[in-house]
């Protein structure tokens, strides 16, 4: 399977606990970009990461949330102290490098984070 | 502010008839536009594209369509299909001060293709 690939599907955390969330990109591409999408809402942009730097966090809430796409391994976002309303599908996508003939990215399947 | 604006949150048609999505947007700095279409519990699936130097792409029953005077595109499926219905996402891409892209994505419609 070459698309994105994320894990876990579905992850089930108690408030106050931390949720990691993982996605490897599609072979080739070295962007990485996070989606939440709430209940009842659209996509929301949250970060954008290229191997070992952060483009674009502008999405991210300031507290409790991190992402991170090392040299080796997959992008990891990262939820700490979770509270009711992280409650949420997370999108991963990727792109191979920018250029001039547009901007396509490739979504994953989804996380959904559930806080009980 | 919503600089990609989908203005109808939901749209019915019947099978075999056109379906037409709107997409309106502010940033006359936007210079490719994408269709992403999304089913329940799924990811969003990259469906058509354009860029800004054309005013038309087509792909089998999917054109775009683009009006840059009117800041206005649209995503016309014909005949529409049962499996088309979905949520479809608008979004639209510039170059920033960084040399980076950065996706802006409108809010879906909603589209369900009646049997």
């Amino acid at each position: 399977n070459a698309g994105v690939m994320q894990n876990p599907r579905h992850l089930v955390r108690r408030r106050g606990q931390e949720a990691r969330l993982r996605c490897s990109p599609m072979k080739g591409h070295s962007h990485v970009y996070w989606y939440r999408q709430l209940p009842e809402e659209g996509l929301k942009f949250m970060v954008y990461l290229q191997k070992e730097n952060i483009i674009d966090e502008s999405g991210m809430p300031k507290e409790r949330f991190s992402a991170e796409f090392p040299k080796e391994g997959p992008s990891i976002l990262r939820i700490q102290q979770v509270v009711r309303g992280d409650s949420a599908a997370y999108f991963c996508a990727s792109s191979p490098p920018l250029s001039y003939s547009g901007h396509t990215i490739y979504f994953g399947e989804g996380s959904w984070l559930t806080v009980v | 502010d919503q600089q990609v604006k989908q203005n109808s949150p939901s749209l019915s048609v019947q099978e075999g008839r056109i379906s037409i999505l709107n997409c309106d947007y502010t940033n006359s700095m936007f210079d490719y536009f994408l269709w992403y279409k999304k089913y329940p519990a799924e990811g969003p699936t990259f469906l058509i594209s354009i860029s800004s130097i054309k005013d038309k792409n087509e792909d089998g029953r999917f054109t775009v369509f683009l009006n840059k005077s009117a800041k206005h595109l649209s995503l016309h499926i014909v005949p529409s299909q049962p499996g088309d219905s979905a949520v479809y996402f608008c979004a639209a891409s510039a170059r920033n001060a960084g040399n980076n892209r950065k996706l802006i994505w409108g809010l879906g419609t909603s589209l369900a293709v009646n049997p």
